[in-house]
């Protein structure tokens, strides 16, 4: 199985501050990454597909980018809805794994 | 608006079984294949299965192979997940969620609510 390693674990930012969360592959995953944003208590929404596709109806303030093994998310701007738990997933080969997830939080 | 509905969690005892349902309206749901993927609490996400839009196919993640069948019925719009023979380490939310249109590109483009399921004696 793929392994995908996230981080940070944890991440506290400001408000308006540009934020990037970094997610690498055990091996060569070709852009078949997505990044998804969890709230408190709700479902995973989709912001990213291809490693740098935004999602329908995602701020562009998000963007996704990387290649190979490494990749990443960045969120320009920070707002006070973008706190919540980032997952990273990779969906080049069976079985589709997830990231462990990175907690942001406003400093 | 597209929505999917998850139904059937609860408290279980270890070894016995549970069916989960979940609700689909607000698009073609037989024309997109379709995924559990589960979260133990305080966890992260873990795909548990996808079925093919015409049910033809079927993928597990090997921890549930045997134990665990997806099925569904398009008539009814409607995706299941029968779990048997379970386990402690099946407690977790289970999300219904939809891969993509383009055949073969296997990311979650919309999600459940999810529900909880307990497996305690």
């Amino acid at each position: 199985d793929i392994q995908m390693t996230q981080s940070p674990a944890s991440l506290s930012a400001s408000l308006g501050e540009t934020v990037t969360i970094e997610c690498r592959a055990s091996e060569d995953i070709y852009n078949g990454l997505a990044w998804y944003q969890q709230k408190p208590g709700k479902s995973p929404q989709l912001l990213i597909y291809n490693a740098n596709s935004l999602h329908t109806g995602v701020p562009s303030r998000f963007s996704g980018s990387g290649s190979g093994t490494q990749y990443s998310l960045k969120i320009n701007s920070l707002q006070s809805e973008d706190v919540a738990s980032y997952f990273c997933q990779q969906y080049y080969d069976y079985p589709w794994t997830f990231g462990g997830g990175t907690k942001l939080e406003l400093k | 608006e597209v929505q999917l509905v998850e139904s059937g969690g609860g408290l279980v005892q270890p070894g016995r079984s549970m069916k989960l349902s979940c609700a689909a309206s607000g698009f073609t749901f037989n024309n997109y294949d379709m995924a559990w993927v589960c979260q133990a609490p305080k966890k992260g996400l873990e795909w548990v299965a996808t079925i093919s839009y015409d049910g033809s196919s079927t993928y597990y993640r090997d921890s549930v192979k045997g134990r665990f069948t997806i099925s569904r019925d398009n008539a009814k719009s409607t995706l299941y997940l029968q779990m048997d023979s379970l386990r402690s380490e099946d407690t977790a939310t289970y999300y219904c969620a939809r891969h993509p249109l383009i055949r073969g590109t296997w990311y979650f483009d919309f999600w459940g609510p999810g529900t909880m399921v307990t497996v305690s004696s």
